[in-house]
Parts: structure tokens; C-alpha cells; sequence
């Protein structure tokens, strides 16, 4: 058990709100991910942080961005939700350093209506 | 972007069967990880790989970083029906960013009717 919960796990949303998704972990691990995984696209990286206020886009950013104000918390804002966005999304930590391993947390399955 | 092109797709086990799936590239990586992920759940690491060569096994799996460092392999011996699930490798690109990781599109492991 790698420490991380997400929340909410399952949200339904209108086109066009905004919505915020949580990732806590509580080992202290400096790099944290979020992913979104699809049908036929496998899990794709949207945003990581490297350290409180250190972040950097992924693959598939635009709509998005994120916070990390704390070491154990890692939030992803989509600023007006679009039906594009449903979707599985996925926490992820790592130590770093020499250790490329990442730990998933539990998801949050997302429905954009 | 760069692709990891994981085979088979699907496959269908019976009991004590052995199974293997691969995954492979154009491109050269310094890490390869093999996770599984069971359905509502986040994908679980299973074997983590740092040497061209290297063969590590965690119980009834065995798994190998390709000479070539463009590819891997996972094996399962004696399958039992737990095994099912999705399996996914994912690279870390040689040169490529701290976390960045590269995943196939996974191989379903379900039970023969």
C-alpha cells in the first residue's frame, strides 16, 4: 500500500463546470502524476509535480492544471469540464532519483454529461 | 510521441497454462516496469527493471529487460484464475525526463469459457 487516496472516486459533472480532483499521500515522495486512462489509449500523463509548486505539463494538458501547495497534495482543476473529459483518472507517486517506479492510486472515474 | 507496442492484445487462459506477453520499441530505455490492473482498481506494479539483460521474478512471474533495451518480456507459469486482469509494461525513455514513463495499451488476460 503506497499511502495515496483520491477523492472523490466517482463524480458526474455538467458541461461546462468546473471541477477539482484530490491526490494525498502520505509518504512524502517528492514527484507526483496525474494520468487519465481510456479505451484504446492506455494511461495517458496530464500533469507532474516535482516538489511543492514545481509542475510541468504531460501528453495531454491543455484543459487542465494542477496545484501542489503541499508535499501531500496534489489537485487537478479542469476549469470548464467538457464531454471529451470523462474519464478514469489516475494518481500516481514516486521516490525519483534513481527510482523510476510509480505507485497508482485507487482513480477517480469521472462523467462529464 | 513515442509508442510502446504491447502483444498480445488478449489472450485466454486456463488454469496451469503459462503465458507470456511482450512489449517493444524503436527507441532505447533505461527502465521497464510490468503492472496489472484488476477492473475499479488502480494498476498495481509487479516487476521493475534497470539492467539490459536483467531477469527478476516476483513468484509464478518472471520478467526480462531485452538485451537490445528495446524491449521486455513477462511470463506467468502455472496461471491460476486470479491472474486475470489487464497487464501493462511501461518505459522509461534513455535521456527522457525523472517520471515520464511510456505505457503500452495493455494485454486482457480473461478465463477460456
Amino acid at each position: 500500500d503506497a499511502g495515496i487516496t483520491q477523492s472523490p472516486r466517482h463524480k458526474v459533472t455538467e458541461t461546462g463546470t468546473p471541477v477539482t480532483l484530490r491526490c494525498h499521500q502520505t509518504e512524502n515522495h517528492r514527484y507526483m502524476y496525474w494520468y487519465r486512462q481510456d479505451p484504446g489509449h492506455g494511461l495517458r500523463l496530464i500533469h507532474y509535480s516535482y516538489g511543492v509548486k514545481d509542475t510541468d505539463k504531460g501528453e495531454v494538458s491543455d484543459g487542465y492544471s494542477v496545484s501542489r501547495s503541499k508535499t501531500e497534495d496534489f489537485l487537478l482543476t479542469l476549469e470548464s469540464a467538457t464531454s471529451s473529459q470523462t474519464s478514469v483518472y489516475f494518481c500516481a507517486i514516486s521516490y525519483g532519483g534513481a527510482s523510476y517506479e510509480q505507485y497508482f492510486g485507487p482513480g477517480t472515474r469521472l462523467t462529464v454529461t | 510521441g513515442q509508442q510502446l507496442n504491447q502483444s498480445p492484445q488478449s489472450m485466454f487462459i486456463q488454469e496451469g497454462e503459462d503465458v507470456s506477453m511482450n512489449c517493444t520499441s524503436s527507441s532505447i530505455f533505461n527502465t521497464w516496469l510490468w503492472y496489472k490492473q484488476d477492473p475499479g482498481e488502480g494498476p498495481v506494479l509487479l516487476i521493475a527493471l534497470y539492467k539490459a539483460g536483467e531477469l527478476t521474478s516476483n513468484g509464478r512471474l518472471t520478467a526480462q529487460f531485452g538485451i537490445t533495451r528495446k524491449d521486455s518480456f513477462l511470463n506467468i507459469s502455472a496461471s491460476i484464475p486470479s491472474d486475470v486482469g489487464i497487464y501493462f509494461c511501461a518505459g522509461q525513455l534513455y535521456g527522457g525526463s525523472q517520471g515520464n514513463l511510456i505505457f503500452g495499451k495493455g494485454t486482457k488476460l480473461s478465463v477460456k469459457p
